[in-house]
């Protein structure tokens, strides 16, 4: 089945460091990925939409300047938290969609990530 | 994002017992009602999924019940067993759209 790899699993970095998430489709190419963010005990919420080679989509609430998306290649997106706080801590978890979306084929997920900013 | 509405919030069954796990929600637009089971670390993975064409779809001992005038949809697991133990979410699209609704979830746990 479809894959989609998270790296790195967790993180743990010092207030005010930027750290990067990345987020793999190992055997399909993703035309849209998007990021989650879960804090303990909570629901998945959406972040932002990224789209391969355009600017991503951020939802209402969500920094873009500090959340900085990159979706350079159809097996690539990146999530990098910028001058991160301890608040930023968090589950981060990606979704990617593959060219050949349908009921049959939805989104998949990654494992998520684990910050932890001290 | 509009809401979708989860209960329980966390569900005690036995062994070999029915848990069920409801969800409602608002926008009569969402056409794809997927239930994701997610260890504890680990991303939500897709159990099963229903569109509103059909009131029922099974899946081993997984089945959604979905009832599109009360804009509800329910999961129900069989013969329930302790790996069955997780959390689960509902949510909600329109398919066209993609952006996944999620539920507040409900922390399901099998006892012997």
């Amino acid at each position: 089945g479809a894959v989609v790899s998270q790296h790195p699993s967790w993180v743990i970095c010092k207030s005010g460091t930027s750290v990067k998430i990345e987020c793999r489709s190992l055997d399909f190419q993703a035309t849209t990925m998007f990021w989650y963010r879960q804090f303990p005990k909570q629901s998945l919420m959406l972040m932002a939409t990224s789209n391969e080679g355009s600017k991503a989509t951020y939802e209402q609430g969500v920094e873009k300047d500090k959340f900085l998306i990159n979706h350079a290649s159809l097996t690539l997106s990146t999530l990098t938290v910028t001058s991160a706080h301890p608040e930023d801590s968090s589950f981060y978890i990606c979704s990617a969609r593959g060219t050949g979306y349908s009921y049959n084929s939805p989104l998949h997920f990654g494992n998520g990530t684990r910050l932890t900013v001290t | 994002q509009q809401q979708v509405k989860q209960s329980p919030q966390s569900l005690i069954v036995q062994k070999g017992g029915i848990s069920i796990i409801n969800c409602a929600y608002e926008n009569t637009a969402f056409d794809y009602f997927p239930w994701y089971q997610q260890f504890p670390g680990k991303g939500p993975a897709l159990l099963i999924a229903i569109r509103p064409d059909v009131s029922e779809k099974k899946e081993g001992r997984f089945t959604i019940s979905f009832n599109k005038s009360a804009k509800q949809f329910s999961l129900h697991i069989m013969d329930s067993q302790p790996g069955d133990s997780a959390t689960y979410f509902c949510a909600s699209s329109n398919f066209g759209n993609e952006k996944l609704t999620f539920g507040t979830g409900t922390r399901l746990t099998i006892i012997p």
